[in-house]
């Protein structure tokens, strides 16, 4: 069965520095999400994109995130100047509709900031 | 902002009983998710209700959404320790947005 992958499992990095997370959605979906879970909270969105735009965005989501679709595969999310509260579990996901179709998450990456 | 409220937080149940879980929202849902986690892994889609009164199965799960789209129930029939983790109830109530809410989740453990 198809799967939304994510890139690395685990990331640890430097408050301040910028990392960037990688996600590879199901191949013939259209709508993809980044989400967070900070520990022991819940799972928060934080952006949408289609049609290579963003199509809607949290309060979560400001001007030090940013998401990209850099060729037909990969979808990241860049986190500029990583502060301590960025650590949390991020979830990318994907659907082939909008609305009435599931969203199909991936295993997550936990970032780690020092 | 919508909300989406879970209960219980945390259920322990003995392996071969049935449970409920609930998720109660503040606003008419568009459409409702249910996903269950596993400790630190990612979000597997159980089942997704669209329309008031519907009720889809799956092996022994089972979920519902009232008639006005703002509760929805998941109940497991002879529940196995397979069904353990925590499971997380999702919705969006329209208005053009896509990003889901999700609930803070139930904790479900299986005493064998």
């Amino acid at each position: 069965e198809p799967e939304v992958t994510q890139t690395p499992s685990h990331q640890v990095t430097q408050m301040g520095q910028e990392v960037i997370l990688r996600c590879v959605p199901i191949s013939n979906h259209l709508y993809f999400y980044w989400y967070r879970q900070i520990l022991g909270q819940k799972v928060e969105f934080l952006v949408s994109f289609y049609n290579n735009e963003i199509s809607e965005k949290s309060e979560i989501f400001d001007d030090q995130f940013s998401v990209e679709r850099p060729d037909g595969s990969n979808f990241t999310l860049k986190i500029r100047s990583t502060k301590l509260e960025d650590s949390a579990m991020y979830f990318c996901a994907s659907t082939s509709g909008r609305v009435w179709q599931p969203q199909h998450f991936g295993d997550g990456t936990r970032l780690s900031i020092l | 902002s919508q909300e989406l409220e879970q209960s219980p937080q945390s259920l322990i149940v003995q392996e071969g009983k049935n449970l409920t879980i609930n998720c109660t929202s503040s606003k008419t849902l568009y459409g409702l998710y249910w996903y269950k986690q596993k400790y630190g892994e990612g979000l597997i889609f159980l089942m997704m209700l669209q329309k008031g009164g519907e009720e889809k199965s799956h092996e022994k799960i089972t979920a519902k959404l009232d008639e006005k789209k703002q509760q929805s129930s998941l109940h497991i029939t002879a529940s196995q320790p397979s069904h353990a983790g925590i499971y997380l109830c999702g919705g969006f109530s329209g208005g053009g947005a896509d990003g889901l809410t999700f609930g803070k989740g139930t904790h479900l453990i299986i005493q064998p």
